[in-house]
């Protein structure tokens, strides 16, 4: 069963910094990019950034650039994505979903991680 | 890269059939086939409806379908059933490895 085991909400204050993780299983992890979307309440999907975890290739949408930063460790079929500084204009629900190669769409999603920031 | 166009909103009566439409530029939707559609129930992650324009993953009713016309694509659900009540997105390949979501339709079905 493919699974994309996303981690658990967080609360952090502004300034802090923060990973969240997407762990895939039940499938091939480096023949899928891994990418990372943002909803914030009450709003649409984002989409921030792309990864392929078997060599790190990454591609960040120029809104999300310099803003966070995605990585994987395909060791343990893992995708982050993390802030070095949050701010409040960070909180949304963040998730991850994969895409096969040479595909244009994201074919299987994780339930998502809530990140919450406040002062 | 500026989100793609949709209604914000879209209805009918159960049976009824209600299109959405998702409308870019010809860097995206009009210049490529990886035109996607997502359907989103409140609390829940985006599920795949529609991929490369007009296909059906394994398991997703025929009552919904996809096409495109240049720079604009578009999500038909005929017979509408009171589960297809959801918020749906459009998504497409914007070239150099980087896609571009749609602004989002919330349908109600009446």
């Amino acid at each position: 069963e493919v699974q994309l085991v996303q981690s658990g909400a967080e609360v952090k204050k502004t300034g802090e910094s923060l990973k969240i993780s997407c762990e895939g299983s039940g499938y091939n992890f480096n023949t899928y990019w891994i990418v990372w979307v943002r909803q914030m309440p009450g709003k649409g999907l984002e989409w921030m950034g792309i990864i392929y975890p078997g060599d790190s290739n990454t591609k960040y949408s120029p809104s999300f650039q310099g803003q966070v930063t995605i990585s994987a460790d395909k060791s343990i079929n893992t995708a982050y994505l993390q802030w070095s500084s949050l701010k409040a204009s960070d909180t949304a629900m963040y998730y991850c979903a994969r895409r096969l190669t040479l595909s244009g769409y994201f074919d299987f999603w994780g339930r998502g991680t809530l990140v919450t920031v406040s002062s | 890269q500026s989100a793609l166009t949709q209604p914000p909103s879209a209805s009918g009566s159960p049976g009824q059939s209600v299109t959405i439409s998702c409308t870019g530029t010809s860097n995206d939707v009009g210049g490529y086939k990886s035109v996607s559609w997502y359907q989103q129930h409140p609390g829940k992650a985006p599920k795949l409806m529609i991929y490369e324009v007009n296909k059906r993953p394994s398991g997703v009713p025929d009552r919904f379908s996809g096409s495109k016309s240049g720079n604009t694509a578009s999500l038909t659900v005929s017979g509408l059933q009171a589960e297809d009540e959801s918020d749906y997105y459009c998504s497409s390949y914007a070239g150099n490895n980087i896609y571009v979501f749609g602004t989002g339709t919330e349908v109600t079905v009446l």
